[in-house]
C-alpha cells in the first residue's frame, strides 16, 4: 500500500491565489520530508527539505517566501505556493525519507500533485 | 558534487526483448545508487538500490542493475520487455557529502515498448 499520501493530486486556480499541498507519511513517523518540482518531460528538482518542528532548508534558487513550507508533525509537511502565477504550474512530488537517516535508505514518493495556475 | 548522467533521453524496444537504461554517476565518496520508474501523473516508485553490499542488484518487476566502480556506470536491465515497463525511468544518487537522503537525480530515460 502507499506509503506516502500527497493531496490534492492535481489544482487549478486563477492567478493570485495561494495554493496548499498535503503530504502525509502514512506508515511512519518521517522527520524528514522533502519537495520536488518537476517540468513536463524533464526530471525531478529538489526544492526544499523540510525538518519536523524547524525551518526548512530550501535550495539555492527557490523562493522561500513564496514556497512556504510547514512540517508541524511528524506525519505531516505542507506545501504553499503563495501568490500563485501561471509560471509556477508544474508537477509538485514530495517524499520522505525511510527509516534512519541515511544516505543508503531510499526515499518514498508521493503521487504528485499537478498544480495549474489560470 | 555528485552528479548522474543518464545515456538517451528515450529508449525504445520490442516486447521481449533486453532492456538497457544507461546511468553514469559522478561522486568523490561511495555512492548510493538508486533506479526509480514514473508512470503518467504519478510519483516516482522504487526499483531497485545499491548500498555497497553486493554489485548485482535485483529489483522489482524483473529488474537488476550492476555497480561497475571503473565505469562509474550503474546500468539498469531486464531480459525481457513487458507493455506494462513503458513508463519513465530515474537514476539518482545520494551520499553523506550532500546530507542524508538529499537524492540528485539524472534526466531521466523514456521507455517505449513496440508490441
Amino acid at each position: 500500500g502507499a506509503v506516502v499520501s500527497q493531496h490534492p493530486s492535481w489544482v487549478i486556480c486563477k492567478s493570485g491565489t495561494s495554493v496548499k499541498i498535503e503530504c502525509r507519511s502514512l506508515d511512519f513517523q518521517a522527520t524528514t520530508m522533502f519537495w520536488y518540482r518537476q517540468f513536463p518531460k524533464q526530471s525531478l528538482m529538489l526544492m526544499a527539505t523540510s525538518n519536523e518542528g524547524s525551518k526548512a532548508t530550501y535550495e539555492q534558487g527557490v523562493e522561500k517566501d513564496k514556497f512556504l513550507i510547514n512540517h508541524a508533525s511528524l506525519t505531516l509537511s505542507t506545501l504553499t505556493v503563495t501568490s500563485a502565477h501561471p509560471e509556477d504550474s508544474s508537477f509538485y512530488i514530495c517524499s520522505t525519507g525511510t527509516g534512519s537517516i541515511s544516505p543508503s535508505n531510499p526515499q518514498h514518493f508521493g503521487d504528485g500533485t499537478r498544480l495549474s495556475i489560470l | 558534487a555528485q552528479s548522474v548522467t543518464q545515456l538517451g533521453s528515450h529508449v525504445s524496444v520490442s516486447e521481449g526483448a533486453l532492456v538497457l537504461l544507461r546511468c553514469n554517476y559522478s561522486s568523490s565518496v561511495p555512492p548510493y545508487l538508486f533506479w526509480y520508474v514514473q508512470y503518467p501523473n504519478q510519483g516516482l516508485q522504487l526499483l531497485l538500490k545499491y548500498t555497497s553490499a553486493a554489485t548485482l542488484v535485483k529489483g522489482i518487476n524483473g529488474f537488476e542493475a550492476e555497480f561497475k566502480k571503473s565505469e562509474t556506470s550503474f546500468h539498469l536491465t531486464k531480459p525481457s520487455a513487458h507493455m506494462s515497463d513503458a513508463a519513465e525511468y530515474f537514476c539518482a544518487v545520494s551520499g553523506a557529502i550532500q546530507g542524508a537522503q538529499k537524492l540528485v537525480f539524472g534526466q531521466g530515460t523514456r521507455l517505449t515498448i513496440n508490441p
